[in-house]
């Protein structure tokens, strides 16, 4: 299997605050990592791409002193929303590319519920 | 203009009617296709991928692909309701990002 995990599932906080979010894959190693936000009826907008042990490459228009990512290892990387407004309420999805997969496949987790007071 | 369009639907069907899917894409340089399933509030599930033009089955689903006319499908078999969700079809570009189309959401109505 190929399985990726994402915690927490649900976060709420308030406004100013950072949040914090781990992507792992469970089960196999991950030469990259992917970070999505989706809105309701929307489909995934990518935000950023992260390589283990090196910066992450954020898409235009998205700020990367607000959206931290790290990738530790392999098999994690983090998101972390600094200073959390309203605005940023939205399902995070991180999603995995196998080190030897031929297809290129990318594995999705379950992506987490942000809601921001 | 996006690379992989897809009409968003909804696309309401009958339960074990076929469901039919498809998305365009307008970059030749796309090799891999994918097609994922997504339930709300949970994150895309991989369901087939395909290279090759030509149909790939598995189970109750074929993925179909004509390069030619940079055409993809997906058909669903004997649907059921728990097939309800959003379909995205998806290609990774030269640089492995994901490129996505809108997402069908389809209904199943027992």
């Amino acid at each position: 299997g190929a399985v990726v995990s994402q915690h927490p599932s649900w976060v709420i906080c308030k406004s100013g605050t950072s949040v914090k979010i781990e992507c792992r894959s469970l089960d196999f190693q991950a030469t990259t990592m992917f970070w999505y936000r989706q809105f309701p009826k929307q489909s995934l907008m990518l935000m950023a791409t992260s390589n283990e042990g090196s910066k992450a490459t954020y898409e235009q228009g998205v700020e990367k002193d607000k959206f931290l990512i790290n990738h530790a290892s392999l098999t994690l990387s983090t998101l972390t929303v600094t200073s959390a407004h309203p605005e940023d309420s939205s399902f995070y999805i991180c999603s995995a590319r196998k080190l030897a997969g031929v297809y290129n496949e990318q594995f999705f987790g379950p992506g987490t519920r942000l809601t921001v007071l | 203009q996006k690379e992989v369009e897809q009409d968003p639907g909804p696309l309401s069907v009958p339960e074990g009617a076929i469901v039919s899917l498809n998305c365009t894409y307008s970059n030749s340089a796309f090799q891999y296709f994918m097609w994922y399933r997504q339930y709300s509030r949970k994150g895309p599930e991989l369901l087939m991928y395909t290279y090759s033009s030509g149909n790939k089955e598995d189970g109750r689903f074929t993925a179909q692909v004509d390069k030619s006319s940079k055409y993809i499908s997906l058909f669903i078999r004997d649907s059921q309701p728990s097939d309800s969700a959003t379909y995205l079809c998806a290609s990774p570009d030269s640089w492995g990002k994901l490129q996505f189309g809108a997402g069908t959401q389809v209904v199943v109505t027992p």
